[in-house]
């Protein structure tokens, strides 16, 4: 069964830099994601799309300090220059057999 | 621009159906497929299902399956999600969301624009 696991938290001070996961489970190691942001009270914004080789193709308007990155099962957000505004949930999502979405759960960035 | 437009809160009895719209502004609209995701309060993102606007091909989450069905109106580039039986726990915020098509098909692509959300509270 494909599954999505994220941290439920990360914290990093402002102008830092912050590393997000988000594993898939065992047999999908070549599976695409996307990132996905949700800013406090507000909807969630596409950030990017990242395949399993690490090329990934960002949003309309998404800066350059959001970039991503993978490694076998894992797949990497990482934010440079933290901004208060990066203070946000960020979900990983992708596509099971027969046109079955996931997320997982959600990873809660603080910015200190 | 491309967007994502959705209707207006609603607050509903249990055991009542709610219909919820999704019109699609900026972009053709039969190129892409839509799917709907809701977000209970304080909890993650859960998909509901898809539905491709080129044909009204369907596919439901199936804790979902008998209770949603999913259409779309290509005259006015609108996609519907209607949800019947609601319970206290369909109480969420709901959103509409595209992905690109290739050709006719389903393609496994990401979700690039989402609507703004719609509040749907189910109370006595």
């Amino acid at each position: 069964q494909l599954v999505l696991t994220q941290s439920p938290s990360a914290s990093a001070s402002l102008g830092a830099s912050v590393k997000l996961t988000c594993t898939l489970s065992s047999g999908h190691s070549s599976y695409a994601i996307a990132w996905h942001q949700q800013q406090p009270e507000k909807g969630p914004r596409y950030l990017m799309k990242l395949n399993s080789d690490g090329s990934h193709s960002k949003g309309d308007g998404i800066p350059d300090r959001f970039s991503g990155s993978s490694s076998g099962a894992e797949r990497y957000l990482t934010i440079s220059s933290l901004q208060s505004e990066d203070e946000a949930d960020y979900y990983c999502q992708t596509w099971g057999t027969g046109i079955h979405g996931v997320f997982g759960g959600g990873t809660k960035l603080t910015v200190l | 621009q491309v967007q994502l437009v959705q209707s207006g809160a609603e607050v509903k009895k249990p055991g009542a159906s709610v219909k919820v719209s999704c019109k699609a502004s900026g972009y053709t609209f039969t190129s892409y497929g839509i799917s709907w995701v809701r977000q209970a309060p304080g909890q993650g993102l859960e998909w509901m299902g898809w539905i491709s606007a080129y044909n009204g091909n369907t596919n439901y989450a199936q804790k979902l399956q008998g209770r949603v069905t999913m259409t779309t109106d290509t005259s006015t580039s609108t996609a519907y999600m209607e949800l019947r039986s609601l319970r206290s726990d369909d109480t969420a915020v709901y959103y509409c969301a595209r992905d690109k098509l290739r050709g006719r098909y389903f393609a496994k692509d990401a979700f690039d624009i989402w609507g703004q959300g719609t509040m749907v509270t189910v109370s006595s």
